[in-house]
């Protein structure tokens, strides 16, 4: 199976900074079929990006993905106090799918 | 309105079964492949299971693979997951999904704890 390594496990930034943060998989993601999600506290996940760069409709512009083969990355341009949260990544390139341990994103 | 609802969880012990169900309203359900995610308490999120539009393609995570089985009743709205020989670290949340472009709709969870 492909293991998805998220980094780092925690980022401290303040709100208004900007965010990077990477997933680095085992090998490489078929189609680049790598997906971003948020998960705030209490919440379900929700998608963020599909297919390393296609933003989903209705998440604010300042999210982006970038990426292919086996590094991506998801950058929040300027941080909301909303955006603070637990980032994962998730590949379907190849069965069984997987997801990244997830990145902290928390209040400097 | 799109909708999920997790249903079948509970506490059971090392050893037993369980089937967890999920009701899909809102959308046409036989037309989306489906999938089981779960959480551990504190952890990360963890694929478990997904399912095919007309049910005859499934795949495991390696973590369950020959325990858990997937399931779906198109003509009920219905997603299943049947889960045999649980284990203490099978403890979760365990959301149904949808998937389309990523996994776009989920539920809201049911817990299953395995304990003595």
């Amino acid at each position: 199976e492909i293991v998805l390594t998220q980094s780092p496990g925690t980022l401290s930034l303040s709100p208004g900074e900007r965010a990077t943060l990477s997933c680095r998989a085992s090998q490489s993601v078929r189609n680049n079929y790598l997906y971003w999600y948020q998960q705030r506290p209490g919440q379900a996940p929700r998608v963020l990006i599909y297919e390393a760069s296609r933003r989903v409709t209705g998440i604010p512009d300042r999210f982006s993905g970038s990426g292919s083969g086996t590094d991506f990355t998801l950058s929040i341009s300027r941080l909301e106090p909303e955006d603070f949260a637990v980032y994962y990544c998730q590949q379907s390139g190849i069965s069984p799918w997987t997801f990244g341990q997830g990145t902290k994103v928390e209040v400097k | 309105e799109v909708q999920l609802v997790e249903s079948g969880g509970g506490l059971v012990q090392p050893g037993g079964s369980l089937r967890l169900s999920c009701v899909v309203s809102g959308l046409t359900f036989k037309t989306y492949w489906m999938a089981w995610v779960r959480q551990a308490p504190g952890k990360g999120l963890e694929y478990v299971a997904n399912i095919n539009q007309d049910g005859n393609e499934k795949y495991f995570a390696d973590s369950v693979q020959g325990r858990f089985d997937v399931s779906r009743d198109n003509a009920k709205n219905s997603l299943y997951l049947q889960m045999n020989s649980l284990r203490a670290e099978d403890t979760a949340v365990y959301y149904c999904a949808k998937w389309d472009f990523g996994f776009d709709c989920w539920g809201p969870g049911t817990l299953v704890t395995v304990s003595s």
